[in-house]
Parts: C-alpha cells; structure tokens; sequence
C-alpha cells in the first residue's frame, strides 16, 4: 500500500533555531513529491516540487532535497511568520490523485 | 495565479440536509479534486475529476457525491448530511503535467448538527 509518512507531528523552535521536517514515503513507482504548507483556516499553499533522488529546491529560509525514500524540508534560521502546518505529497505512476501525509505542524517562537 | 474559488467559508447544516459545495477555478485544468481534511487524518481524497462530466472515486466517497457540467465547476454534494461530515472541505485543480502540484481554495469548514 501507498503510504506518506511525516515527522514528527509537531514541533516547536526558537527564532533562528534552524531544523528539519521528515516526509518518508513507500510507492510503487514515484513520479513526483510536493511540499504545501498551510496556515489555520486556509487551503494548502504549494512550495516546492521533487523529482528525483539528489533533487534540491530552496525558497528563502525554506531547502527541499530528495532521496530515494525519504525527502526532508530543512529549515534556516526560522522566523515566528514560518510558523504553519507543512504538507508533504507524492504523485505515484499511473495515478492522476496526489497522497499526503498528516503534516508537521511547526511553531517559531519569538 | 490560479485561483480556486470555494463558495462559503463556514457552513452549518442539520442532520439529513441535502448540502452543496460549490468550486470554481480559473485557469482551464482538466483536473479538479474533493479533499476533506480532520486531525490526525490528514487530507482524504472523496472525489476527482479530469474532464468534463468525468468522475472517479478516491479513498472516502462513501455518502458524497460530485457534479462537472461545465470544466471550471466541480461541485460536492452531500445527498443526506450526517454529523461525521462535519469536516474542513477543500477543493483543488491542477493541470496533467504535474509541474507545480494542485491549487487549492481557501476551504470550507462544514458543520452537521
């Protein structure tokens, strides 16, 4: 079975304490890991798109890498405006439907 | 930007109501989605559609139903609310080529009492 898994469930930071969010995944035939974040009461807001192993993204504090069974989202030096749930989902082959995990709801404290 | 328009925010609606989401999008993807999301649940996948009058399942239809009369329109409808669809309802659309993922709207967080 198809399965995204994110840890941990939540996690609380200081200001400028820089850490990471792990997605770990088990599919049959990747074809694509995204990462949303989302902000209480909102849709999810897309980041970033992987596509394969080695694959990095970045966007301001925020760098995605990819492995073959894991993909992690680092985050740098963080401010109290990172503070989100963030989302991870992977497109499996031959599926048109996107599989999420349960999130990571991080919270920067000032 | 794409925009994914969903027509209420909150909604509050009695047991065995017939309930109509509504969802608009504006870029002309062939993809539209129904996800409900609840704690520790995550996002579940009710419905999807890739064309026009096209449906398929996801992993929850069970009590939902949907509608694609026009490609910019995807409705959920729930034939006979119960409480154990109170939930946050979000919609989604994205293109086939899975360049940058699905957008999706603001939700609608529904309550069944």
């Amino acid at each position: 079975e198809d399965q995204v898994t994110q840890s941990p469930e939540a996690l609380r930071l200081q200001e400028g304490e820089s850490s990471s969010l792990n997605c770990s995944y088990t599919v049959s035939g990747l074809r694509g890991l995204f990462w949303y974040r989302q902000d209480p009461g909102k849709g999810p807001e897309f980041l970033f798109t992987l596509y394969s192993a080695g694959e990095e993204k970045e966007k301001e504090r925020l760098k995605a890498t990819l492995t073959k069974k894991e993909s992690f989202l680092h985050i740098t030096a963080p401010k109290p405006e990172d503070s989100a749930t963030y989302l991870c989902a992977v497109k499996i082959q031959g599926a048109q439907k996107l599989v999420f995990g349960q999130g990571t709801r991080l919270t920067i404290n000032p | 930007d794409v925009k994914v328009t969903q027509s209420s925010r909150y909604l509050v609606k009695r047991t065995g109501e017939k309930v109509f989401l509504e969802c608009v999008q504006d870029m002309d993807h062939e993809n539209m989605f129904w996800y409900r999301q609840d704690p520790g649940l995550g996002l579940r996948l009710i419905y999807f559609s890739y064309d026009v009058k096209m449906k398929e399942k996801g992993d929850i239809p069970e009590g939902y139903s949907v509608s694609r009369e026009k490609k910019e329109r995807f409705s959920l409808i729930l034939e006979s609310a119960s409480t154990n669809q109170t939930s946050m309802y979000l919609c989604a659309s994205g293109e086939i080529r899975w360049n940058y993922g699905y957008t999706f709207g603001s939700g609608t967080r529904l309550t069944v009492v």
